[in-house]
């Protein structure tokens, strides 16, 4: 079984700065996947970026990346240089090895101001 | 378009009444997910299906709702006798089915009982 906490409902950035969208969870799995999605106003679900549980280095995807410690169970997304497009609810998400199912969290609300 | 083809995008109807959701995955994918996204809250898993077998469906009310996904054909969520609790957006994902394979989402149906 998997939980998932995003303890900010919401935050909010200005226009080319920086934000850190933070996650916890917890699983009873020895290997797992870790998945944050986007969903718009448009309500579309889009990845974001995706990390193997397995893998010591944080995975990064052109403004997009994450800090994950194992340990603490912790899988972290920040957003560099913000741009108006990203505002969105983000969602963090992980994943079983069986066959996939997702978990997702509560949701975190991005507001970029201009 | 070869993404996740959902139909169809808004469905009203009254109390007592069957709900019919469409769902077409990904060209090539063989493994769907159902989602359900209440107002204001993060996915909640309902049901993982094959081609012709339901594999997890811990996620699913126990009466009133069915999926399937025939050999041909879209996979069906049913929501038999509709109440006003079952108002919500109804996602459905597709993958290759590898738990490292994210899933791909459709737009959603939101469905609406009067």
């Amino acid at each position: 079984a998997q939980t998932v906490t995003q303890s900010q409902p919401e935050m909010s950035v200005q226009e080319a700065e920086t934000v850190t969208l933070s996650c916890t969870y917890d699983t009873s799995e020895s290997d797992y996947y870790l998945f944050w999605y986007k969903q718009p106003p448009s309500r579309q679900m889009i990845l974001v970026i995706r990390q193997e549980a397995y893998k010591q280095q944080n995975a990064t995807e052109n403004r997009f990346s994450v800090n994950f410690q194992k340990a603490a169970k912790s899988f972290s997304l920040k957003i560099s240089d913000s741009q108006l497009g990203d505002a969105a609810m983000y969602f963090c998400a992980p994943g079983g090895t069986s066959y996939g199912k997702l978990t997702f969290g509560q949701g975190t609300i991005l507001t970029v101001h201009p | 378009n070869a993404g996740v083809m959902q139909n169809p995008r808004h469905l009203v109807r009254r109390r007592g009444q069957e709900a019919r959701l469409r769902c077409s995955p990904m060209k090539g994918h063989s493994h769907v997910y159902w989602y359900r996204q209440l107002p204001e809250e993060g996915l909640k898993f309902m049901v993982y299906l094959q081609k012709e077998n339901i594999i997890d469906e811990s996620g699913m009310p126990k009466e009133r709702f069915s999926a399937e996904f025939p050999k041909e054909g879209p996979s069906i969520l049913r929501i038999q006798q509709v109440v006003r609790g079952d108002s919500a957006a109804y996602f459905c994902a597709s993958s290759l089915g590898q738990p490292d394979q994210p899933q791909h989402f459709g737009d959603g149906t939101r469905l609406s009982i009067l």
